[in-house]
């Protein structure tokens, strides 16, 4: 049981340039969300997903774009990387209730 | 004014003592509340839960919510060094359009030997 997976662990992109951080859970878990994490600003909900085809923005969508056609997969894509995007990106997952939240180990994005 | 206010720290304790932190926050419809430990270069992990007002123990840790103070703390008893993390506060309202968690900024703790 690996829990929330992430990958990349790492990334440096240019602007401009576009990529997908993926996150799989073998939790059979329906509610996934991405958050990013900043100094000081706590982490900010981007988008969530509470079932397989169903996904929905939250306090930070612009700039990405996310899918869910499977319970396991949530992918999070930078359309067109900007330095305004680096940040540490956590998936998270959970099976009853939103408050309770199993996280990935993150992926620390730079964009130059 | 950020909707969640938490204390950065850090916040350095030696072994054995008694740890307390605090969040503060502005939304009254909050009812569930949150502590996340989060390690370095981890992810964070739920350590407490607890819906609206009371104390919730855990082992040598107290969740402790004032909705009329608008207040959480969470106490640790006997720290060791391996409590030593950053603590993040998280709140939510029922029935809140989005499912957000609304999180702290998170207070860094060091226990030292």
């Amino acid at each position: 049981n690996a829990g929330v997976t992430q990958t990349p662990k790492f990334q440096v992109l240019k602007t401009g340039q576009s990529m997908t951080l993926q996150c799989a859970q073998d939790m059979n878990h329906e509610y996934m969300s991405w958050y990013r994490q900043d100094p000081g600003m706590g982490l900010r909900l981007i988008h969530y997903s509470v079932g397989a085809g169903i996904t929905d923005q939250g306090e930070v969508p612009n700039g990405y774009n996310v899918s869910r056609s499977t319970t396991e997969d949530f992918p999070l894509r930078l359309l067109s990387a900007a330095p305004s995007q680096t940040s540490v990106y956590f998936c998270a997952s959970s099976y009853d209730r939103v408050e309770k939240l199993f996280f990935g180990s993150g992926t620390q994005l730079s964009v130059l | 004014q950020k909707e969640v206010e938490q204390d950065p720290g850090p916040l350095s304790v030696p072994e054995g003592a008694i740890v307390s932190l605090n969040c503060t926050y502005s939304n009254s419809a909050f009812q569930y509340f949150m502590w996340y430990r989060q390690y370095s270069r981890k992810g964070p992990e739920l350590l407490m839960y607890t819906y609206s007002s009371g104390n919730k123990e855990d082992g040598r840790f107290t969740a402790q919510v004032d909705k009329s103070s608008k207040y959480i703390s969470l106490f640790i008893r006997d720290s060791q060094p391996s409590d030593s993390a950053t603590y993040l506060c998280a709140m939510s309202a029922y029935g809140n359009a989005g499912n957000m968690l609304t999180f702290g900024g998170g207070t860094r703790l060091m226990v030292k030997p």
